[in-house]
């Protein structure tokens, strides 16, 4: 089974609307971190966005935040008022376990976001 | 400050050649990985350093692949008789790895191309 699931391949959005790209992640861990990166085409990660699984609130940093429905498995994150510089490659990703040393990061196969003028 | 900077950019290369990437963590940062990311795919898990400690080899996809740190800074990742199906974009990050969710800050990649 995927660990990681984003079933949406690509998304095009107007300018200046709210968008949701979809994640759902599979793990038995009960203790897991959940990320967003974001890959312009020039391809370097940029990070975005961290939930932890024992993190009551939703995470937010400016325009993005983190949907996290826990009992569904889902860590959805939103983008408020799209600009064209969003366009890019979005992925989901999850480390599991809360051993130290346990660090490697899994992904989803990511979301392709364009934004139209 | 410096982020994650890696070497070559692009790297074309025959196959059965053997290849080195490097990558340059920032400054202080004490884990290093490095993720495969093959055309329109998402990023691989390859291997993992946190300080002294014996690296976490468990993503490496055959014998032919190995990576180096040396001094707690710089990595090396060794493609032995390169393959053609070993041509991806090879990243690398690096986190302090102060607690158990450090963010990971990534380099620019090494393109690889294996013809």
């Amino acid at each position: 089974a995927q660990k990681i699931t984003q079933t949406q391949p690509g998304m095009f959005v107007q300018e200046k609307e709210a968008v949701t790209l979809d994640c759902t992640y599979d793990t038995s861990d009960q203790s897991y971190g959940l990320f967003w990166y974001k890959q312009p085409s020039s391809g370097e990660m940029i990070f975005l966005i961290y939930q932890g699984s024992y993190d009551e609130q939703n995470a937010t940093e400016g325009r993005y935040s983190l949907n996290f429905q826990k009992a569904r498995k889902s860590a959805n994150l939103v983008i408020s008022a799209s600009q064209l510089g969003d366009s890019a490659m979005y992925f989901c990703a999850m480390r599991e376990g809360s051993n130290f040393g346990n660090e490697k990061l899994t992904f989803g196969t990511g979301t392709r976001l364009t934004i139209i003028p | 400050g410096a982020g994650v900077s890696q070497s070559p950019s692009n790297k074309v290369t025959e196959k059965g050649k053997d290849v080195e990437l490097r990558c340059d963590p920032i400054s202080g940062h004490t884990a290093l990985y490095w993720y495969r990311q093959s055309l329109g795919q998402g990023l691989e898990f390859l291997i993992y350093f946190q300080g002294n400690s014996a690296p976490d080899k468990s993503g490496l996809p055959s014998d032919r692949f190995s990576a180096e740190r040396t001094g707690g800074s710089v990595s090396t990742l060794t493609i032995q008789r390169t393959q053609q199906e070993d041509s991806a974009v090879y990243l690398c990050a690096s986190s302090l790895a102060r607690g158990h969710w450090e963010t990971q800050y990534f380099g620019p990649g090494t393109r690889l191309l294996v013809l």
